[in-house]
């Protein structure tokens, strides 16, 4: 199985920050890798597949990058709607493995 | 628009059998586009998938659970249907459905999901 690790596990930030997220593959999976957003009590939301491209509707302050094996998921200007958790998930080869997500608290 | 709900007992016995069915609303299971999945998260915990399945039937599942998994499909009443046997504890978690979408640039990504359903595995 394709193991995927997200860095930090949490953060702290404002309203207003620049906040990046990392995903790293234990093996190259091009750019084969999807961001969900999820809030507490609530199924994740698709946001942005194939490494960096935007599902229809997310904001556009939302941003994805990489290939291979390291990935990032940058949301250029933070929002209160914006806080919390981020998973990465691998789409390169099942089964299909996400990694342990990033909690994005408010400071 | 696309709604998917989970339905089942939340409380199974340890050594029982999970079952577990999601109702898709708003589109067809039977697109020839999507496979259709099942994912769990205990409390607490990360995302893991469980499997998938085509409407044709066909179906495939996470190496570390098929033992004790079986996806179905009943394209009639537009319905996928989970089963776990010999359960245990680490069984409990939030269970999710979802459809799974494919690109042929981004290949498979969840990207409508059930509002998911806590399954408790205690006696």
């Amino acid at each position: 199985d394709i193991q995927m690790t997200q860095s930090p596990t949490s953060l702290s930030a404002s309203v207003g920050d620049r906040v990046t997220i990392t995903c790293r593959a234990s093996q190259s999976i091009s750019s084969y890798l999807n961001w969900y957003q999820q809030k507490p009590g609530k199924a994740p939301k698709f946001l942005i597949y194939a490494a960096s491209s935007l599902q229809s509707g997310v904001p556009s302050r939302f941003s994805g990058s990489g290939s291979g094996t390291d990935f990032t998921l940058t949301i250029s200007s933070l929002q209160p709607e914006d806080f919390a958790t981020y998973y990465c998930q691998q789409s390169y080869s099942a089964p299909w493995t996400f990694g342990q997500g990033t909690k994005v608290e408010i400071k | 628009q696309l709604q998917l709900q989970e339905s089942g007992p939340g409380l199974v016995k340890p050594a029982e059998t999970l079952s577990l069915t999601c109702t898709v609303s708003g589109g067809s299971i039977s697109t020839s586009s999507y496979y259709w999945g099942w994912i769990r998260q205990p409390p607490g915990k990360g995302l893991e998938w469980i499997g998938s399945i085509y409407y044709s039937g066909s179906t495939y599942y996470n190496p570390s659970l098929k033992s004790r998994v079986t996806i179905s499909v009943d394209t009639s009443e537009n319905q996928f249907s989970l089963k776990l046997t010999s359960v245990t504890a680490a069984d409990t978690a939030v269970y999710y459905c979802a459809r799974l979408g494919y690109m042929t640039t981004a290949k498979y990504y969840f990207d409508s999901w059930g509002q998911g359903t806590l399954v408790t595995v205690s006696s």
